[in-house]
């Protein structure tokens, strides 16, 4: 069965460093898809970034990237020069390929610091 | 402009009344899916819609049900509301195995 764990409940930083966000999950399918949201403070659930399980190249949209360990089964979210405006929460979620149901992570709680 | 609708965005319920929750999206998705969010519990997945007339349910479908007449249009019912069915409940759309797009959220109160 699908699982997706996020262990930090919530991390602050400075604004403009960089944050990591921690996301392991469980799968019995070799071919996969990971991806991360972001939920603002007004629940506005918005789609950032994904990671194919069969390309080994990390991805990165804008400052996003991923650092994608499949052997861990882990995709950890890098936000670099972190803004006010990156304050959120952010979920974790994986789908298994030929299953049409999003497994998430219960959420990491952001907070960037002025 | 792909978007994924929700109505309404608050609704305050009595317990034991009927409650209709509606989603609409503009991009011949496929699949819809609802899910409901708690605090500390993240993202729940309650129904899933293949297409017209085909949902299976999630992983907490009891005391729901759903409608899809129409692609463009996915219905969550709740037939006599329970208190802990307050929630915020949030409809998905995803095209094949493609990014789910989120619509707003419904915030759902139930007295």
């Amino acid at each position: 069965a699908q699982k997706v764990t996020q262990t930090q409940t919530s991390i602050s930083v400075m604004e403009k460093t960089t944050v990591t966000m921690d996301c392991v999950y469980e799968t019995q399918d070799s071919s996969y898809f990971l991806f991360w949201y972001k939920q603002t403070a007004s629940g506005e659930i918005v789609f950032l970034i994904r990671q194919d399980s069969y390309k080994k190249e990390n991805a990165t949209v804008g400052h996003y990237s991923l650092n994608f360990q499949k052997p861990k089964s882990s995709i950890g979210l890098i936000i670099t020069a972190t803004q006010i405006e990156d304050s959120a929460v952010y979920f974790c979620a994986m789908r298994e390929t030929g299953n049409y149901k999003y497994v998430f992570g219960a959420g990491t709680r952001l907070k960037v610091i002025a | 402009d792909m978007k994924v609708t929700q109505m309404p965005r608050y609704l305050i319920k009595r317990m034991g009344e009927n409650v209709l929750l509606e989603c609409g999206q503009d991009m011949s998705h496929e699949t819809m899916y609802w899910y409901r969010q708690d605090p500390g519990l993240g993202l729940q997945l309650i129904y899933i819609s293949y297409d017209v007339d085909s949902n299976s349910e999630g992983d907490i479908p009891k005391g729901y049900r759903v409608s899809r007449k129409k692609r463009e249009h996915f219905s969550l019912i709740l037939d006599s509301a329970k208190t802990n069915q307050t929630s915020v409940y949030f409809c998905a759309s995803s095209l094949s195995s493609q990014t789910l797009y989120f619509g707003s959220g419904t915030r759902l109160t139930v007295l």
